[in-house]
């Protein structure tokens, strides 16, 4: 089964604070690799990534991917509390499953 | 425009019941994909239906089986409930393949 690992785990910073959340993937089978943000239940879509190298940004959050490295990362800067979530980083494939990791739980203190 | 829906919210039942579970695409959305997400852990592909058929599935036992109707809407179903199925159900839409899937807010199951 293919695997999408993240890290950290859970991470706790105050606000105003730089996160930068990692997400590496299996190969196989890779269309493109999804970030998503869970507050309460819905996960909301952030990013998908396809390209190797290109940075794509929303505000103060930006992602790249390394295709080669079968890595990703998503960067908040300036964070603020409501910036506190599980942040999800997922891989599809062609097939279009798509595998989640476990999650980083994001806490931002006031 | 409604995005996409799930009833119920909460459901409880006991070991053994059977569970249904329904999902409403979000409007031209043709596709739905069912997830269960444990605590703590990320969502996990459980099946995904494309006219009214199951197109791919996850690593989950026949237990676990779904519908589609014509007008998109789709059920979970599970059998013979387990502690172990406790979870978050999420439903996701998409317009065809490879596109971006929308979720839903879930359903909570608890089995007693």
């Amino acid at each position: 089964e293919d695997k999408v690992v993240q890290s950290p785990l859970s991470l706790v910073v105050h606000e105003g604070d730089t996160v930068t959340l990692n997400c590496s993937y299996e190969v196989t089978n890779f269309r493109s690799l999804l970030w998503y943000k869970q507050e309460k239940k819905a996960p909301t879509f952030l990013f998908m990534l396809t390209s190797s190298g290109i940075e794509k940004k929303s505000g103060r959050l930006s992602s790249i991917l390394d295709k080669k490295e079968l890595f990703s990362i998503l960067n908040i800067t300036a964070t603020q509390t409501g910036d506190s979530a599980v942040y999800l980083c997922a891989r599809r494939g062609r097939d279009d499953k798509i595998i989640f990791g476990k999650g980083t739980r994001l806490h931002i203190l006031p | 425009d409604a995005g996409v829906t799930q009833s119920p919210t909460h459901l409880i039942k006991t070991r053994g019941q059977q569970v249904t579970l329904r999902c409403s695409p979000k409007s031209g959305h043709d596709t739905v994909s069912w997830y269960q997400q444990a605590l703590g852990q990320g969502p996990q592909f459980i099946f995904q239906y494309y006219e009214e058929e199951e197109r791919q599935r996850g690593n989950f036992p026949d237990r676990f089986s779904g519908h589609q109707f014509p007008n998109y809407s789709s059920e979970l179903n599970v059998n013979a409930l387990l502690l172990g199925d406790s979870a978050l159900y999420l439903c996701a839409s998409s317009y065809g393949q490879g596109n971006e899937q929308f979720f839903g807010p879930g359903t909570r199951l608890t089995v007693l």
